[in-house]
C-alpha cells in the first residue's frame, strides 16, 4: 500500500494548457514537499508546505496543502515545454523524520 | 550554501563485480544522509539512512550495504553485483535535530548498469 498516492500517473498536454496534479493520503503529514525531476538528474525541491490550508505560489505553479494536512495539489497555469518532468510529492508522517515518496506524476508538455 | 556530490555519474559493471558509489555533502554539519534507488521514471525506494558517523539503518534487505566513514561522506557498496542492482541511485541529505526542516536535498544521481 502506497502511503502517498499521486494522480494522474501520466499527463500529456499541449503548451498553454492548465493542469492539476494531486497527492493524497489517509495519514497526516507534518509537512509536504514537491519536487521536479528531469531524466537522468536528481529531484529538485520546488516547495515545502507546512501549515494546513497553506497556499504557495512559484511563478506559474500554485501549491496547496489540505486543511487536514493529508493531501496536497500542484496547479500549473499555461504549461510550457520546460515544465516537462516527473513531479514527486513527499513527506514525513507518523512521527518519523524520514519522508515517504509518492510514485510521481510524469508530465509531458508538447510545444 | 550546501552542495551534494555523487560519483561516478554513470557506471557499467559486470555481474559479480564489486561496487562503490560515493556521496559527499558540503556546507553543513551532521546531516542525515540517505541512499535511494529509483526505477525508470518512477518513485524512490529508500535503501539506507544514517543519522551519524558509523550509524546505518537498512530499509530493504538486499545485496547492498552502506557506510558512513566521515560526517559528510556516505558510501554505497556491494561485494557482488546482480543484474537486478541496475538502476538510478540517488543520495540525499536533510538537516538533523528536532525542529529542523525535514526537507531532503538530492544529489545528481548515479546511473548503474549491470551486464
Amino acid at each position: 500500500t502506497q502511503l502517498l498516492e499521486q494522480s494522474p500517473q501520466f499527463l500529456s498536454i499541449q503548451e498553454g494548457e492548465n493542469l492539476t496534479v494531486y497527492c493524497n493520503s489517509s495519514s497526516v503529514f507534518s509537512s509536504l514537499q514537491w519536487y521536479r525531476q528531469e531524466p537522468g538528474e536528481g529531484p529538485v525541491l520546488l516547495v515545502t508546505v507546512v501549515t494546513g490550508g497553506e497556499v504557495k505560489k512559484l511563478k506559474r505553479l500554485t501549491f496547496q496543502f489540505g486543511d487536514a494536512r493529508k493531501d496536497s495539489s500542484l496547479h500549473i497555469t499555461a504549461a510550457q515545454p520546460g515544465d516537462t518532468g516527473l513531479y514527486l510529492c513527499a513527506g514525513p508522517s507518523g512521527g518519523s523524520y524520514i519522508p515517504t515518496f509518492g510514485r510521481g506524476t510524469s508530465l509531458i508538455v508538447h510545444p | 550554501s550546501q552542495t551534494i556530490h555523487q560519483w561516478p555519474a554513470t557506471l557499467v559493471q559486470p555481474v559479480g563485480s564489486p561496487l562503490s558509489l560515493e556521496c559527499t555533502v558540503e556546507g553543513t554539519s551532521n546531516p542525515n544522509l540517505y541512499w535511494y534507488r529509483q526505477a525508470a521514471g518512477r518513485g524512490l525506494q529508500l535503501l539506507f539512512y544514517s543519522v551519524g558517523i558509523g550509524q546505518i539503518s537498512s530499509e530493504v534487505p538486499q545485496n547492498l550495504s552502506a557506510s558512513r566513514p566521515q560526517d559528510r561522506q556516505f558510501i554505497l557498496s556491494s561485494k557482488k553485483l546482480l543484474l537486478s542492482d541496475s538502476g538510478f541511485y540517488l543520495c540525499a541529505w536533510s538537516a538533523s535535530g528536532a525542529g529542523q526542516d525535514e526537507t531532503q536535498y538530492f544529489g545528481p544521481g548515479t546511473r548503474l548498469l549491470v551486464l
